[in-house]
């Protein structure tokens, strides 16, 4: 049963601190998401990698957020340094664009910045 | 602003009753899709409705799409305690290039045993 895996499940950081998230996609998938849910926002799309490709990130604060895929097993997303607005539950998702038109969640990072 | 909007924000209901869910959005679509999240848990994607189609079912869903009216329903038949979640629609867009996945705030959906 294929699954998106992320890690950590929860992070509690004191502001200032840097924080990296990680994912891995469903092996074969081509597309990885990140999105950042909150009560107030909703979920937010942060990043798309298509092809380990970065295609859109202006949902990303650029001074403080990056993601990356060094490899097609591995997503990341550091913020640094962190504040307490970014607490939130991030979520790596990941697809296959020729298969379909549907994501794959991961279970999420909760992430607390104190 | 968010592409999709539920209604309603919240739905209490009785196992065996039906629950219907609505989602309003703004922009022409290439396809709309509903998404399930249990508490604590991430999105499962429940079903697609491209835009040329009118309704779609999956065992006890069954998704309609109005391009005119820009609205689509997810009605779950034969409500299970199990179905307590949140539902959120998502849209795609249909300009020119990548479109991304837009979601909207989601039904909490609370089926009482």
């Amino acid at each position: 049963d294929a699954r998106v895996t992320q890690t950590p499940r929860h992070k509690v950081t004191e502001m200032g601190q840097e924080v990296t998230m990680r994912c891995q996609p469903i092996l074969g998938h081509n597309t990885v998401f990140w999105y950042r849910q909150t009560m107030m926002q909703g979920l937010e799309l942060l990043a798309y990698f298509r092809n380990r490709a970065p295609l859109d990130d202006s949902g990303m604060p650029k001074d403080r957020f990056s993601a990356e895929m060094p490899d097609a097993t591995l997503a990341t997303l550091k913020i640094q340094p962190s504040e307490p607005r970014d607490s939130a539950v991030y979520f790596c998702a990941s697809g296959y664009t020729i298969q379909g038109d549907e994501q794959y969640f991961g279970p999420g990072t909760r992430l607390t910045v104190t | 602003s968010q592409q999709g909007e539920e209604d309603p924000q919240a739905l209490s209901i009785q196992e065996g009753e039906n629950a219907t869910m609505n989602c309003s959005y703004k922009t022409s679509i290439n396809n709309l899709q509903w998404y399930r999240q249990n508490s604590g848990r991430g999105l499962v994607h429940l079903i697609l409705i491209r835009s040329n189609e009118r309704e779609k079912h999956s065992g006890r869903l069954r998704v309609t799409l109005d391009t005119s009216k820009k609205s689509s329903s997810l009605l779950i038949t034969a409500s299970r305690a199990a179905d307590t979640a949140s539902y959120f629609c998502a849209t795609r867009g249909i300009s020119g290039g990548y479109n991304k996945l837009i979601f909207g705030a989601g039904t909490r959906l609370a089926v009482h045993p």
